[in-house]
């Protein structure tokens, strides 16, 4: 157990929607990462959260975008959506190591799985 | 070509067989160098983490790195069914942040 909560589990889209994904994270993790596990592949970085700012991002275009709330929850949405965005969303929380964003362990959530039609 | 490199599998064994996965990679700035475990159906968790070359040991799994290779290799020693799952390799230049992952190899450990 994680301490890591993704909702929904399942979703289904058509494709030109837009969608909100949501996360809540273990107390004291202010450093929110959200991947894209597509089938038979290796998550990939979306971006990253740190104190309510993003902090560093994957190549993802802008219609993917976030929000990191001051109780530990995050929000991944993603407009116009594609039949490639059909996916496993990971989001992952993280205490940051001395200094500042940099992290350390990361714990994943169960995901999100979106298909998109 | 994919920064990262790994065999998808499957990969099958009898029970109490070494096992060894393996990754390869293509950027020389990566540092750290990390493997999960995937159960179906339930996020990565994180099994071993290695910074720059070397091994290192945890119980039954071995971690190795040969930076001068771009080779990375993780051994579980007398493998078990509950180890059956995927193993995905991860690396960064950053620590835990913007990890890199390789594709994946599924293990089926069979009793």
């Amino acid at each position: 157990e994680t301490g890591v909560t993704q909702s929904p589990t399942h979703l289904i889209k058509t494709r030109g929607q837009q969608v909100t994904l949501r996360c809540s994270s273990q107390s004291g993790h202010n450093t929110v990462s959200w991947y894209q596990q597509a089938l038979g592949q290796g998550p990939q970085f979306i971006f990253q959260y740190y104190r309510e700012e993003e902090n560093g991002r994957g190549n993802f275009p802008p219609r993917f975008s976030g929000l990191q709330f001051p109780n530990y929850s995050s929000e991944l949405n993603v407009n116009a959506l594609e039949l490639d965005d059909s996916a496993l969303y990971l989001c992952a929380s993280s205490v940051p190591t001395s200094g500042g964003a940099n992290t350390g362990e990361l714990f994943f959530g169960e995901g999100s799985r979106l298909t998109v039609l | 070509q994919k920064e990262v490199e790994q065999d998808p599998g499957p990969l099958s064994v009898p029970e109490g067989a070494i096992v060894s996965l393996n990754c390869t990679y293509s950027n020389s700035a990566f540092q750290y160098f990390m493997w999960y475990r995937q159960y179906s159906r339930k996020g990565p968790e994180l099994l071993m983490y290695t910074y720059s070359s070397g091994n290192k040991e945890d119980g039954r799994f071995t971690a190795q790195v040969d930076k001068s290779s771009k080779y990375i290799s993780l051994f579980i020693r007398d493998s078990q069914p509950s180890d059956s799952a995927t193993y995905l390799c991860a690396m960064s230049n950053t620590g835990f942040q913007k990890l890199v992952f390789g594709t994946g190899t599924r293990l089926l450990v069979s009793p």
